[in-house]
């Protein structure tokens, strides 16, 4: 099975950049990589995804590594509500998902 | 509004007491999962659906059922539960042929669940 390695925790001020890293050295062809974060008390969000290219979102951009083997989620303006563990999973067709332990994002004021 | 619902949110019980936690999506969703989230261990897969009629195990699916008869529907079966399945348990869903790696999870806002 697929699995991604993420720091435990990060912290960032409120209005600067943050990106936060995901290792997934084991990754195949045709797994997509998707991140989702998980605020105090609620379900896990999807945040963005993508498969080899850079992408954008209005929440986040998605930076993949040219071999795949890891990938960058950048939040350009942190804010309070950004507070939250950030997820960084593959999926495959075979959709046994594997989430981890996830980064915890602290955002100070 | 497009949602995952389940229900209870909270559930206290007694060891042994079979129990339902219901899910249910209105997206026409044809992929369905659970995951339990305790301290440390993060989210972790129970079972999951690629459509009706079809389940799977995911990691830890041991002391629990699941059902897929309608699409809509997911629940979750403990048959008797123990204290070490107290955990707090997320549905997701999402749509595309066969789960569609590309397609977005949508989560529920959870069940706590405490077995004493």
């Amino acid at each position: 099975d697929a699995k991604t390695t993420q720091p435990n925790s990060m912290e960032s001020n409120e209005e600067e950049p943050v990106h936060l890293p995901c290792n997934h050295s084991t990754i195949s062809g045709t797994d997509y990589i998707h991140w989702y974060r998980q605020l105090p008390s609620q379900g896990p969000e999807y945040v963005i995804h993508g498969l080899t290219s850079n992408v954008n979102n209005r929440m986040a951009s998605l930076a993949i590594a040219e071999d795949r083997k890891s990938s960058t989620l950048i939040l350009h303006r942190a804010t309070l509500r950004d507070a939250a563990v950030y997820y960084c999973i593959l999926r495959r067709n075979t959709d046994k998902l594997i989430f981890g332990t996830g980064t915890r994002l602290q955002v100070f004021p | 509004e497009a949602q995952v619902t389940q229900n209870p949110r909270y559930l206290i019980t007694v060891t042994g007491k079979k129990l339902t936690v219901t899910c249910s999506q209105n997206m026409n969703h044809e992929y369905m999962s659970w995951y339990r989230q305790d301290p440390g261990l993060g989210l972790r897969q129970i079972y999951y659906s690629m459509n009706v009629e079809v389940t799977d195990k995911g990691d830890v699916p041991e002391g629990y059922k699941v059902s897929r008869k309608e699409k809509r529907n997911f629940p979750l079966i403990l048959e008797s539960p123990s204290p070490n399945q107290t955990s707090l348990y997320f549905c997701a869903s999402s749509s595309g042929s066969g789960g569609g790696p590309y397609s977005p999870l949508h989560f529920g806002n959870g069940t706590r669940l405490t077995v004493t």
